[in-house]
């Protein structure tokens, strides 16, 4: 069974802190997305990596795919209680991590 | 086009009554996918529509669920003689065929089962 493990289950911060979330697994994937999930709504994409070793940013997020596909990790820069949510990541194989609940503190 | 779009929004039954969702997917998105997300977890994988072929459905629907997408646009989702196990967040998404990796999630329906 593939799985997908995310850490930490949650966090929560004050504004202005640095963070970084981890989604691991045992299995390679082709590509790897980022959401971001609010109470009452559906996930909303933020990202998707494809190559191994790859960086993406988005403003104040900061995502990497590891260099053997099987992890990738979410940085948030000076978090703003916007960020607030779940993060959760998903994969080709249409897996989901149980997530990271995040709240920012002002 | 505003995106996936689910109705109802809430559905509150009572435990034996059969329940029926409906998602329509952003226009011209050939795969169609159905999920179910309960409090503190990710969504889980259902089913899968490319067009109106259904390809994969997961262990987790059981014998009770059934989806269809009759002509390759909107898709429904039913459950026969619900149980409060099935109380959940029933997710839908589609992806144009360009960017299968890519999906586009509707707000939900809240399915309560009482």
């Amino acid at each position: 069974t593939q799985l997908l493990e995310q850490s930490p289950q949650f966090l929560s911060i004050q504004e202005g802190e640095n963070l970084t979330v981890y989604c691991n697994s045992s299995s390679v994937f082709s590509s790897l997305q980022w959401y971001r999930q609010e109470p009452g709504e559906g996930p909303v994409l933020l990202v998707t990596v494809v190559t191994g070793g790859e960086v993406k940013k988005l403003k104040r997020l900061t995502f990497q795919f590891g260099d053997a596909r099987k992890d990738s990790s979410l940085h948030i820069t000076a978090a703003q209680p916007g960020d607030t949510g779940l993060y959760l990541c998903g994969t080709d194989k249409l897996i989901f991590g149980t997530g990271t609940r995040l709240q920012v503190f002002p | 086009d505003t995106g996936v779009s689910q109705n109802p929004r809430h559905k509150i039954t009572k435990r034996g009554q059969n329940v029926t969702f409906r998602c329509d997917p952003i226009s011209e998105h050939n795969r169609l996918y159905w999920y179910r997300q309960t409090l503190g977890q990710g969504p889980e994988f259902l089913t899968y529509f490319q067009n109106e072929a259904q390809l994969e459905k997961s262990r987790l629907l059981s014998d009770r669920f059934s989806a269809e997408r009759p002509k390759g646009s909107f898709s429904t989702l039913e459950i026969q003689r619900t149980e409060q196990g099935d109380s959940a967040m029933y997710l839908c998404a589609s992806s144009p065929s360009h960017s299968l990796d890519i999906q586009y999630f509707g707000a939900g329906t809240r399915l309560s089962v009482l």
